[in-house]
C-alpha cells in the first residue's frame, strides 16, 4: 500500500482566514514533503520533514507553517494568505530523506485544492 | 542550475498509435530519473524510477528508458485512459531532498 491522504480535498478561505491542511501515510516512512503546485505548471517544494524535523524550507513566506506531530502526521497551517496562494496543495512520503537513501521514491496524496478569496 | 525539460508540451494519438515522450535533463550528480502521472485535479501517481543509463522499466502500455541526458516514455498502443499528464522528475533538486521536475506532456489519446 502506498496511499497518502490529505484533507481537506477542497478549501475556500478568506484573506484574514487561519485553516490548516493535513496529511497523513501509514507506510512507516520518514520523510514527508509538502509542493504546491499552480495550474498548468509542475510541482514545487516548499517543505521537507525528515523524522519529523524540518529540514529544507526552500524560502516559503511565513504564512506557510508546517508542523510534524508524528511520523506519520503532516499539517500546514496557513494564515493571512493571499490570493495568489490559490494552487494545489501535495504532500508526499518517503521511506527516507534522500540524504539518507538516495534511492527512495516520492509517493504524492491528492492533493488539497485551495482557492483564496 | 538543475534542469528538467520535456517534449513536447501536447500530444494527440489516435487510440493504438504509439509515440514516445522524451525528457532531457542537466541535474549535477543524478540520484534518480521519475515518471509520474497526473490527471486533472489529482497528485502525481508513481510509475517508474530508473537510476542509471540504460536501464529499462515496463508497465502495461508503459515502457521507460534512462540514457545519460535524457529519458523516454514509449507509449504503445495507447488507449483512451491513457489520457493524462505524464511527470519527469529527477533528484536532487529544489533542495537536496526535493523533485526537481518538468512542465510535464499533457497526452489526448482519440477514441
Amino acid at each position: 500500500d502506498t496511499e497518502v491522504t490529505q484533507t481537506p480535498k477542497h478549501l475556500v478561505m478568506g484573506m484574514t482566514n487561519k485553516k490548516s491542511l493535513k496529511c497523513e501515510q501509514h507506510m512507516g516512512h520518514r520523510a514527508m514533503y509538502w509542493y504546491k503546485q499552480k495550474a498548468k505548471k509542475p510541482p514545487e517544494l516548499m517543505f521537507v520533514y525528515s523524522y519529523e524535523k524540518l529540514s529544507i524550507n526552500e524560502s516559503v513566506p511565513s504564512r506557510f507553517s508546517p508542523e510534524c506531530p508524528n511520523s506519520s502526521l503532516l499539517n500546514l497551517h496557513l494564515h493571512a494568505l493571499q490570493p495568489e496562494d490559490s494552487a494545489l496543495y501535495l504532500c508526499a512520503s518517503s521511506q527516507e530523506s534522500w540524504t539518507a537513501a538516495p534511492r527512495d521514491t516520492q509517493y504524492f496524496g491528492p492533493g488539497t485544492r485551495l482557492t483564496v478569496l | 542550475e538543475d534542469q528538467v525539460t520535456q517534449s513536447p508540451e501536447a500530444l494527440r494519438l489516435q487510440e493504438g498509435e504509439s509515440s514516445s515522450l522524451n525528457c532531457s535533463y542537466t541535474v549535477s550528480g543524478l540520484r534518480g530519473l521519475f515518471w509520474y502521472r497526473q490527471d486533472p485535479g489529482k497528485g502525481p501517481e508513481f510509475l517508474f524510477t530508473l537510476y542509471s543509463a540504460g536501464e529499462e522499466k515496463e508497465k502495461e502500455r508503459l515502457k521507460a528508458t534512462l540514457t545519460k541526458k535524457e529519458s523516454f516514455l514509449h507509449i504503445t498502443a495507447p488507449k483512451p485512459e491513457d489520457s493524462a499528464t505524464y511527470l519527469c522528475a529527477a533528484g536532487p533538486g529544489g533542495g537536496a531532498d526535493g523533485l526537481t521536475f518538468g512542465k510535464g506532456t499533457h497526452l489526448i489519446i482519440q477514441p
